[in-house]
């Protein structure tokens, strides 16, 4: 069964830092892309960033690039988003996504995990 | 503003047939496959059609998707209090080289 297990959540001052973690288990992980997918309270799902299974060729969106770093430990089964600089507009549920496919840029996000909560405030 | 847009809201009643469109353009829709996915309140979104139109296993085939040009489509036929949920497209962007999500349909079973 596929399971995947945010952490790392919390509450963060502008100009901060925080690093979610996401542990994975009843898949290969190495063989997978992985996305991070947020949602601000209240509101729709914005894609934050992805990386290829195999080659680990990462994409952001534009309103994190610079800010957010995305990686994998596949001897861990783990996938981590370091995210700097924060700003109040962060603030969302962060979802761990698995792809379907070694490619961040085809496939489905056929798995999530349950999310963890930033808060970006003073 | 989304890239990809969708009407925010829809409804229904029992037994009823819905649809919900999916508006893009040739950089995403137009190249690339749709996806949907179904967020029930208070739960992670969770895949509903991927490839256009093909259903993961556990999926009623009261859903189903299409694909014409630069939009897509999502019906739901027989409709039930169950299907009372936010409902969102997307697709890859080959212009932005990033996903790309619609900004969410709320479907009320009224």
């Amino acid at each position: 069964e596929v399971q995947l297990l945010e952490s790392g959540g919390g509450w963060v001052q502008p100009g901060g830092s925080l690093r979610l973690s996401c542990a994975a288990s009843g898949f290969i992980f190495n063989s997978y892309a992985m996305s991070w997918v947020r949602q601000a309270p209240g509101k729709g799902l914005e894609w934050v960033s992805a990386i290829s299974g195999i080659t680990g060729s990462t994409y952001y969106a534009d309103s994190v690039k610079g800010r957010f770093t995305i990686s994998r430990d596949n001897s861990k089964n783990t996938l981590y988003l370091q995210m700097n600089s924060l700003r109040a507009e962060d603030t969302a549920e962060y979802y761990c996504a698995k792809g379907d496919s070694y490619s961040s840029s085809s496939g489905s996000f056929d798995y999530w995990g349950q999310g963890t909560l930033v808060t970006v405030s003073s | 503003q989304s890239v990809l847009t969708q009407p925010p809201s829809a409804s229904g009643t029992p037994g009823q047939r819905v649809t919900i469109s999916c508006s893009g353009g040739s950089s995403n829709i137009g190249t690339n496959s749709v996806y949907w996915y179904q967020q029930l309140p208070g739960t992670a979104p969770k895949l509903l059609i991927y490839r256009n139109n093909q259903r993961p296993s556990g999926v009623p085939d009261r859903f189903s998707g299409s694909k014409s040009g630069t939009s897509a489509s999502l019906a739901i036929s027989g409709l039930r209090s169950e299907d009372e949920a936010d409902y969102y497209c997307a697709a890859w962007d080959d212009s932005l080289s990033a996903w790309v999500f619609g900004g969410g349909t709320k479907l009320t079973v009224l």
